[in-house]
């Protein structure tokens, strides 16, 4: 099956701090989301992006399909950005079946 | 919020039991999944649905198994409960015609 690797595996910043989190993948896919697991243990979707760049204020995602890689960017990082962040990637058709890299923890500090 | 909910929210069990874990949704979506996380491991889908009796298995299937009677509750069930299944097990959404799932609270399984 199709592998997920994701980059650095952990990172700590200080607040105010940017960052780049690296998702890559082994094989063609049209289907890639970004998720953020907070340190309570609830995952929230950021982005779905199989293609092209997207932002949504601080966050901001930019996936080359053709090279096999996604870059999620975080900018001015706070204390609520700390937690997981997943990469998942998969299909489209009956169901989006997703399988997912083993994330960059990220811990921000004041 | 999608408006799932999962229960329990927490179990202990021992070995051998049956333990059924449920899922639920309040906007009749046509997909719900069932991944499980661990450690080293990220999360790894065990079962889907796409519709009402409508269910496939995913990656990691083995000694579970779903049911979907309704389209707003999947089941997933451990016949015969092993640590090897301890784990967190989260369930999830996507909405017909877009990919974007959307998780619940998760249920933290421990089995002694």
């Amino acid at each position: 099956g199709i592998q997920v690797e994701q980059s650095p595996p952990d990172l700590i910043l200080q607040e105010g701090a940017n960052s780049t989190l690296r998702c890559n993948f082994s094989d063609s896919v049209n289907n890639l989301q970004w998720f953020h697991q907070n340190p309570w243990g609830q995952l929230i979707n950021l982005f779905y992006i199989p293609s092209g760049t997207k932002q949504n204020g601080r966050l901001s995602a930019t996936t080359v399909a053709t090279e096999r890689y996604s870059l999620l960017y975080i900018s001015s990082s706070q204390t609520t950005d700390s937690g997981v962040y997943f990469c998942a990637v998969g299909g489209t058709g009956t169901a989006s079946k997703l399988t997912f890299g083993t994330g960059t923890r990220l811990q921000v500090t004041l | 919020d999608a408006g799932i909910t999962q229960s329990p929210r927490h179990k202990v069990t021992e070995t051998g039991t049956p333990v059924t874990l449920r899922c639920h949704q309040t906007e009749n979506h046509r997909y719900m999944y069932w991944y499980r996380q661990d450690p080293g491991h990220g999360l790894r889908l065990i079962h889907y649905s796409y519709g009402v009796k409508d269910t496939d298995k995913g990656e990691v299937s083995d000694g579970y198994s779903v049911s979907r009677s309704k389209t707003e509750d999947f089941l997933l069930t451990l016949e015969s409960a092993t640590s090897s299944q301890t784990s967190v097990y989260f369930c999830a959404i996507s909405r017909q015609g877009q990919e974007t799932q959307y998780f619940g609270p998760g249920t933290r399984l421990l089995v002694l």
